[in-house]
């Protein structure tokens, strides 16, 4: 498996605070990914970064944030946390382009009260 | 926007059994990926597939992209109980790059 790693692994937590998840790679790759995952609708992606400090929006973005300072790190924050945000949140890395393959960390499951 | 259907989303077969899954897009993809999940694991990449009309397989698992370039297939021959998981396809965007991943496709094999 690629050298990463997420966490918390597990989290539970209270509607409208602050959740800060991190994501952690030893691979040295550009891209980097935040998927939540749901019942019935697979991978959906939420931001991603293509370089330090180079982010975008991905298809279910609202509510969250994102932040990376250094290669190997990409965090995502959920500023007001609410039970809808309750799901598996997977971080994933690809090398040197973004239709590249993709390798995932082992996932945090957030539940929000 | 760009979407990635696959069907069926889920499947019970005996062991032994054939399984197919499939997978379609509203646009033409740069290439598609398939992914494999096990219970409670994350997603592992299996395969990409790149030119109009490819097939390639993997042991029992034989993985076909489409001559338009808009749908895909994965058929497992014989399945055994250690192909449970969920099984995603993943399109790359002809325009923007980006993956879209299908919703996935459980698979129970029962012994």
């Amino acid at each position: 498996d690629a050298g990463i790693t997420q966490s918390p692994r597990h989290k539970v937590t209270e509607t409208g605070t602050p959740v800060t998840l991190r994501c952690h790679q030893t691979e040295n790759h550009r891209y980097m990914y935040w998927y939540r995952q749901d019942p019935g609708h697979g991978l959906r992606l939420i931001h991603y970064s293509y370089g330090v400090k180079d982010t975008d929006k991905g298809e279910v973005s609202d509510g969250y944030s994102v932040s990376r300072s250094k290669t190997e790190d990409f965090l995502l924050t959920l500023e007001s946390a609410t039970s809808s945000q309750t799901s598996v949140y997977f971080c994933a890395i690809s090398e040197s382009q973004i239709q590249e393959t993709q390798y995932f960390g082992p996932g945090t499951r957030l539940l929000v009260l | 926007g760009q979407q990635v259907m696959q069907i069926p989303q889920y499947q019970h077969v005996q062991e032994g059994e054939d399984f197919t899954t499939y997978c379609n897009s509203s646009t033409t993809l740069s290439n598609i990926q398939w992914y494999k999940q096990r219970p409670g694991g994350h997603p592992v990449f299996l395969i990409q597939l790149v030119k109009s009309g490819e097939v390639k397989k993997q042991k029992r698992l034989t993985f076909q992209f489409g001559e338009a370039k808009k749908n895909s297939s994965l058929h497992i021959t014989a399945t055994q109980t250690t192909d449970v998981g969920t099984y995603f396809c993943a399109g790359a965007s002809g325009n923007t790059g980006k993956l879209i991943f299908g919703q996935g496709t459980t698979l129970q094999v029962k012994p």
